[in-house]
């Protein structure tokens, strides 16, 4: 089935430092990329949309200069956490979607767990 | 704008029967799909609907009634591995999918 990997799993990092989350699709060519973000014992909550070789789609209230997305390619998509805070410790999760498959599951990542210090 | 509605949590007896309920009003509407997410863990697909009624997958099955916004999941011989956050998700016209609040459901012996 398909699979979609993201790197890292967890990170820990120093307030004021950035952060490089990576997602990438293994066995498909993933037009949509989704990032999530997860508080505990809450739901996903949608960061913003990423088509490749397009600017993204932010959702209304996720700051699109501090949640950087890049989806350079069809297998590839990057968030970055600039300038990192502790209150954006959180569980991010990518999900990605192929070509023709608007209306099959998305495919998750395992998820990054970011704490900031 | 959307809204999903789920219980914020259940507790069911191992082997019973549980239903988890949700309702939703979105701009669009692509389908509906649940999923089993375990504490600290990525989401993991269970169903998905694009029509009225019923859809059997083994212990699971879910049901949907587009016309009232409503879509239950029903999970039978409840196992303790079943205890997990259940996803209710909606997905859009713009290809997107909006995920509720989750219900979390705790199996007892």
């Amino acid at each position: 089935g398909a699979v979609v990997s993201q790197h890292p799993s967890w990170v820990i990092c120093k307030s004021g430092t950035s952060v490089k989350i990576e997602c990438r699709s293994l066995d498909f060519q993933a037009t949509t990329m989704f990032w999530y973000r997860q508080f505990p014992k809450q739901s996903l909550m949608l960061m913003a949309t990423s088509n490749e070789g397009s600017k993204a789609t932010y959702e209304q209230g996720v700051e699109k200069d501090k949640f950087l997305i890049n989806h350079a390619s069809l297998t590839l998509s990057t968030l970055t956490v600039t300038s990192a805070h502790p209150e954006d410790s959180s569980f991010y999760i990518c999900s990605a979607k192929g070509q023709f498959s608007y209306n099959s599951p998305l495919h998750f990542g395992n998820g990054t767990r970011l704490t900031v210090t | 704008g959307q809204n999903i509605d789920q219980p914020t949590e259940m507790t069911a007896t191992e082997g019973a029967i549980v239903q988890i309920n949700c309702t939703y009003q979105t701009s669009g509407f692509n389908g509906l799909f649940w999923y089993q997410q375990h504490a600290g863990e990525a989401p993991t697909f269970l169903s998905y609907n694009v029509l009225d009624g019923l859809e059997e997958k083994g212990r699971f099955s879910s049901f949907l009634s587009r016309s009232k916004g409503y879509s239950y999941l029903l999970l039978k011989e409840l196992q303790m591995k079943d205890s997990a956050s259940y996803l209710c998700a909606v997905g859009t016209g713009a290809n997107n999918l909006f995920f509720g609040t989750g219900t979390r459901l705790t199996v007892i012996p």
